[in-house]
């Protein structure tokens, strides 16, 4: 089955940078656009980068454009999103989700890890 | 960018009842609108997309409807298990800029 399972969060000093990954399983991941979408604690959720299957194209919310970067490796079903210059306001469970198809819907979603930015 | 204004921020419903949850959109979104569901400590769902359209495997007492910027999920008799949050998202925009409402928590009366 749909497998998404997200790594590479922890703790982080503001200005500072992480990495996340989400490891993709049980689909053919090359085929498939995927978003990233954060959560900060106890509030809503933000969606936050696209990239489609082929990397043609990427999109970024207002909050995080020229500072996160959204890329994906379909030889190892891996979808990165670089963070750099983080603030406190970036502290947030961070979610990958596999698109339905439709360029929008966010269908299966991994479990999350928590970014927090703190001095 | 396109907001999204759910409402109400909290609705208290009984078991068997049945629960309207509404979407606004600030601008036509025609019905390329999601709802999803979240559990405490858990990733969210997906329930519907177009609008209207049950995702794989959720019950039928889960309904959609809506175009344009008026949007409605509707829970026909709701069971222990449907008290949680729900958020609506548009995804209308191109490139892609996906706006969340701010949720509704549908709590046990």
């Amino acid at each position: 089955q749909v497998e998404l399972v997200e790594s590479g969060g922890g703790g982080v000093h503001p200005g500072g940078s992480l990495r996340l990954s989400c490891a993709a399983s049980g689909f053919n991941f090359g085929n498939w656009a995927m978003h990233w979408v954060r959560q900060a604690p106890g509030k809503g959720l933000e969606w936050v980068a696209f990239i489609s299957h082929d990397e043609s194209h990427k999109s970024y919310s207002d909050s995080v454009k020229g500072r996160f970067t959204v890329s994906r490796d379909n030889s190892k079903s891996i979808l990165f999103l670089q963070m750099n210059s983080l603030t406190g306001e970036d502290t947030a469970v961070y979610y990958c989700a596999r698109d339905y198809g439709d360029y929008g819907t966010l269908y299966y979603w991994g479990q999350g890890t928590l970014v927090t930015v703190s001095s | 960018e396109i907001v999204m204004t759910q409402f109400p921020a909290t609705l208290s419903v009984s078991p068997g009842e049945r629960a309207t949850l509404s979407c606004r959109a600030s601008q036509s979104v025609n019905t390329k609108v999601a709802w999803y569901q979240q559990k405490p400590g858990q990733a969210p769902r997906l329930l519907l997309y177009a609008a209207s359209s049950r995702a794989t495997g959720i019950p039928a007492r889960f309904s959609g409807s809506g175009s344009g910027t008026e949007f409605t999920l509707t829970i026909s008799s709701l069971q222990s298990e449907d008290f949680a949050i729900y958020y609506c998202q548009q995804y209308s925009t191109w490139p892609p800029e996906f706006t969340f409402g701010q949720g509704t928590k549908l709590e046990i009366k």
